[in-house]
């Protein structure tokens, strides 16, 4: 069964800095793309970045390019994303993905004062 | 970067109808599309990849067409289960984009 675990998630303040991580298992993660997609009420659903199966090749949107960095652990089969000066537009449920077939359940970011 | 304009934005069906979704890329995307639907306070299930691909376990009720541009979902004999909301998504290259979903209510 595939599974896709999603942790570290929270409320933060304005200019913190987070990092998300999540657990794969049940599918060959060392041979897959993966990504992060965040959602909130207001703006849907929004990818957010993507990582190659070896890591060498990252991909960002512009709304977090140059704050959020992608990394993956393929010994671990863990899939990270450090999330740096952040706003309260970044306040969202970030799920891990291997787009477009496996969803995790997602771990919720709030940005508040 | 590629837009995505899903219609309708809302739909209103009963039990045992059926119903079509769709998606309209703003540039060929060829298959590189896929359709999830989502529960509230859930995270998005995979329906469909692409364009046609039945993702393993879901029921052959969904159905999924098209290629280029234009892109459509078509759900047969509506169950209570089935009300939800649909989101179709390009990753035919980055950055990735979702369709605006399709809030899908019983009558």
């Amino acid at each position: 069964e595939v599974q896709l675990l999603e942790s570290g998630g929270g409320l933060l303040q304005p200019g913190g800095s987070l990092r998300l991580s999540c657990a794969a298992s049940g599918f060959s993660f060392s041979i897959s793309a993966m990504s992060w997609v965040r959602q909130t009420p207001g703006k849907g659903l929004e990818w957010v970045s993507t990582i190659s199966d070896t890591g060498g090749s990252t991909y960002y949107a512009d709304s977090v390019k140059g704050r959020f960095t992608i990394s993956r652990d393929n010994s671990k089969n863990t899939l990270y994303l450090q999330m740096n000066s952040l706003t309260a537009d970044d306040t969202a449920v970030y799920y891990c993905a291997r787009v477009p077939t496996y969803w995790g359940q997602g771990t919720l970011v709030t940005l508040s004062s | 970067d590629i837009q995505i304009t899903q219609s309708p934005s809302s739909l209103s069906a009963s039990v045992g109808d059926r119903v079509t979704i769709t998606c309209r890329a703003s540039q060929r995307i060829s298959n590189y599309l896929a359709w999830f639907q989502q529960k509230p306070g859930k995270a998005p299930k995979s329906l469909i990849y692409a364009a046609s691909i039945l993702q393993s376990g879901v029921p052959s009720k969904f159905s999924g067409s098209g290629s280029g541009t234009d892109f459509t979902l078509t759900i047969s004999s509506l169950q209570p289960e089935d009300f939800a909301t649909y989101y179709c998504q390009q990753y035919d290259s980055y950055p990735l984009t979702f369709g605006q979903g399709t809030k899908l209510e019983i009558k």
